[in-house]
């Protein structure tokens, strides 16, 4: 089947630096991908659509300047959180329309320090 | 703009019974997807089943079925002979039938299976 894979996983970083989080579709094409954001114990929520060869769409109240989304191929987008503050410590996740629906990547937990 | 509520923040079910998650939507679209997903504590996104609004008869996916009442905008999850394994959390999710095919998630219900 489809699969999604996020790197890394796991990151912790000072606060004021930038992370990069990436998103790829392992064995499909896709062109449109989103990302979500899922704080403890609460549902997802989608933070920006991500497609191909062009800009992101955000979300309302979602910061495109300080959540930098590219996509630049078909099987990978990114997600960077510039000058992080410890507000922004969640869980993002990654998902990708894929050959049967859509396929979500394991998730990235952002520690901010 | 569409909506989903899940009303159970929590359910408790005893292994090998049945329980049913609640889910309703408001929507002013006549076709849409109706999903529900499992999120287990590796926090990885599962489809359990999917609806499609335009079917009229209601999805089953070995021990999971639902519910889809579509003029009551209502979509319930049965589970049936509850293993310990389906202790999760539970999502429902909605997604216009066309377009950008953005999901909108609702807070989700959080199962536990009781041994």
């Amino acid at each position: 089947g489809a699969v999604v894979s996020q790197h890394p996983s796991w990151v912790i970083c000072k606060s004021g630096t930038s992370v990069k989080i990436e998103c790829r579709s392992l064995d499909f094409q896709a062109t449109t991908m989103f990302w979500y954001r899922q704080f403890p114990k609460q549902s997802l929520m989608l933070m920006a659509t991500s497609n191909e060869g062009s800009k992101a769409t955000y979300e309302q109240g979602v910061e495109k300047d300080k959540f930098l989304i590219n996509h630049a191929s078909l099987t990978l987008s990114t997600l960077t959180v510039t000058s992080a503050h410890p507000e922004d410590s969640s869980f993002y996740i990654c998902s990708a329309t894929g050959p049967s629906g859509k396929y979500f990547g394991p998730g990235t937990r952002l520690t901010v320090t | 703009a569409q909506t989903v509520t899940q009303s159970q923040p929590e359910m408790s079910v005893q292994e090998a019974e049945t329980v049913t998650l609640s889910c309703t939507y408001d929507t002013s679209e006549s076709d849409y997807y109706l999903f529900w997903y499992k999120q287990p504590p590796s926090r990885q996104m599962i489809l359990v089943i999917r609806q499609e609004a335009y079917k009229q008869q209601n999805a089953t996916e070995n021990r999971f079925s639902v519910n889809f009442q579509k003029a009551a905008k209502s979509f319930s999850l049965k589970i049936s002979d509850s293993q310990l394994g389906d202790a999760a959390m539970y999502f429902c999710a909605y997604r216009t039938h066309s377009g950008t095919y953005k999901y909108i998630f609702g807070t989700g219900t959080r199962l536990k299976v009781l041994a």
